[in-house]
């Protein structure tokens, strides 16, 4: 079956200007996570669902970035007015429950000009 | 104090050494704890998953201290393509719900 498929791969956008980006977790897997990773970072959590609510969104750096995610399924990732430190791999991931494997997409690499 | 923290290396050993990674986190209340490994600009996969007990998976070995809130990977006979980085992940609860929270990662080189 597929894995976990992020959309776009890469994302090229001038300051300023609002990105989504997208996540298909694996059918079935309740959890999900978004992630961010700068170049020779470590993973910064940012947001986790389970099922459609986000009991966590502690780790979402300003009121800039939303997330949501419907019927259990896809999530989108919104970046509004982006700014240059917004530039890194946005990693989503998910799993049949928290305390499962968590499979990962290949990444969104964005970059804000 | 960070949620979970690692050395961040680089640890350059040579084939056939033996090496150890710690890890140690703050949340008394996490339930589960796991080993992931990152190559250069992939996305992380899972390593192994670590038991009360301490576990073995070949040449790999993972234990945990909860009295200490540590665990660690050992990896014997290191191959070249044991080169990555190895990310310690715990599971602190949150609102209820558990989230896997990411150590930076420790780096290994192994050279011939």
């Amino acid at each position: 079956g597929a894995g976990v498929s992020q959309s776009p791969s890469n994302k090229v956008t001038e300051k300023g200007k609002d990105v989504e980006l997208r996540c298909d977790p694996i059918s079935g897997h309740t959890a999900l996570y978004w992630y961010r990773q700068s170049l020779g970072q470590g993973l910064e959590f940012l947001i986790y669902f389970q099922g459609n609510s986000a009991p966590d969104k502690s780790g979402l750096p300003s009121d800039r970035f939303s997330a949501e995610r419907t019927g259990g399924s896809v999530s989108t990732l919104t970046i509004q007015r982006t700014q240059q430190e917004d530039s890194a791999v946005y990693l989503c991931a998910s799993s049949v429950q928290f305390d499962t494997e968590a499979f990962f997409g290949q990444g969104t690499r964005l970059t804000v000009v | 104090r960070k949620e979970v923290e690692q050395d961040p290396g680089p640890f350059n050993v040579p084939e056939g050494a033996t090496v150890a990674f710690n890890c140690t986190y703050s949340n008394s209340a996490s339930q589960s704890f796991f080993w992931y490994r990152q190559d250069c600009r992939k996305e992380p996969k899972l390593l192994m998953s670590v038991y009360s007990s301490g576990n073995e998976d070949g040449r790999f070995t993972a234990q945990l201290n909860r009295a200490s809130q540590y665990i660690s990977l050992l990896i014997r006979d290191s191959k070249l393509s044991d080169s990555a980085t190895y990310l310690c992940v715990v599971t602190p609860l949150s609102g209820g719900y558990n989230k896997l929270i990411f150590g930076a990662g420790t780096r290994l080189a192994v050279h011939p």
